[in-house]
């Protein structure tokens, strides 16, 4: 089962920021949290990713609280190509094995 | 960037037919790899993941004999569809994590649209 829960929906305008929460409060120490969005019919798309400290990239912003039970991802200008379901997912491990398990994620809309 | 081709993009089959998907790392080499299925409007479910050279790992109620997973090198992991039914038609997703470390991330193919008529 996904770590992680995510508003079904947000809205956002153009040029705008756009901020996309995630909780994750069972979170384990050594567990990483991946960023990705999918854009209709095609592959999820890499954006971020983090342990504890803050990160940024060119595509985006991730903030993480102290606690780690929670984060932000932040896309500074959205565009209405932004427009996409956004995962938050926890890396977990089980049986040995690595997993990135996705959630229902946030479907992401930003209006002209 | 990393990069990961998946093969074909879509595919109509006929009811008891096999497909089998391909899913290659192009400028990397991937010790592991995921396949996922999507149905509409869903998220993607892990199916397996698979590891060069071992036996995938199934995901609970994921039927192994029904979808076999290859990974006999280190760039190239297949699904074969056996025994094809409408209710197997779905988006099929490959993922692979780079061999170098997970820090690299993990980089997903550009799915496969399966649809069992």
């Amino acid at each position: 089962d996904a770590k992680t829960t995510q508003p079904t929906s947000m809205d956002c305008a153009e040029g705008r920021a756009a901020n996309l929460p995630c909780n994750h409060s069972t979170i384990s120490g050594n567990e990483y949290v991946y960023w990705y969005r999918q854009i209709h019919s095609q592959g999820p798309q890499y954006i971020i990713h983090g342990l504890k400290n803050n990160e940024t990239n060119e595509m985006a912003s991730l903030i993480i609280t102290e606690d780690r039970k929670s984060s932000t991802l932040i896309l500074p200008h959205a565009t209405l190509r932004d427009t996409a379901v956004y995962y938050c997912i926890v890396r977990t491990y089980q049986g040995g094995s690595e997993k990135l398990v996705f959630g229902k994620g946030t479907k992401l809309t930003v209006n002209p | 960037g990393a990069v990961v081709s998946q093969h074909p993009s879509w595919v109509i089959c006929k009811s008891g037919t096999s497909v089998k998907i391909e899913c290659r790392s192009l400028d990397f080499q991937a010790t592991t790899m995921f396949w996922y299925r999507q149905f509409p409007k869903q998220s993607l479910m892990l199916m397996a993941t698979s590891n060069e050279g071992s036996k995938a790992t199934y995901e609970q109620g994921v039927e192994k004999d029904k979808f076999l997973i290859n990974h006999a090198s280190l760039t190239l992991s297949t699904l074969t569809v056996t025994s094809a039914h409408p209710e197997d038609s779905s988006f099929y997703i490959c993922s692979a994590r780079d061999a170098r470390g997970w820090e690299k991330g993990y980089t997903f193919g550009s799915g496969t649209r399966l649809t069992v008529v």
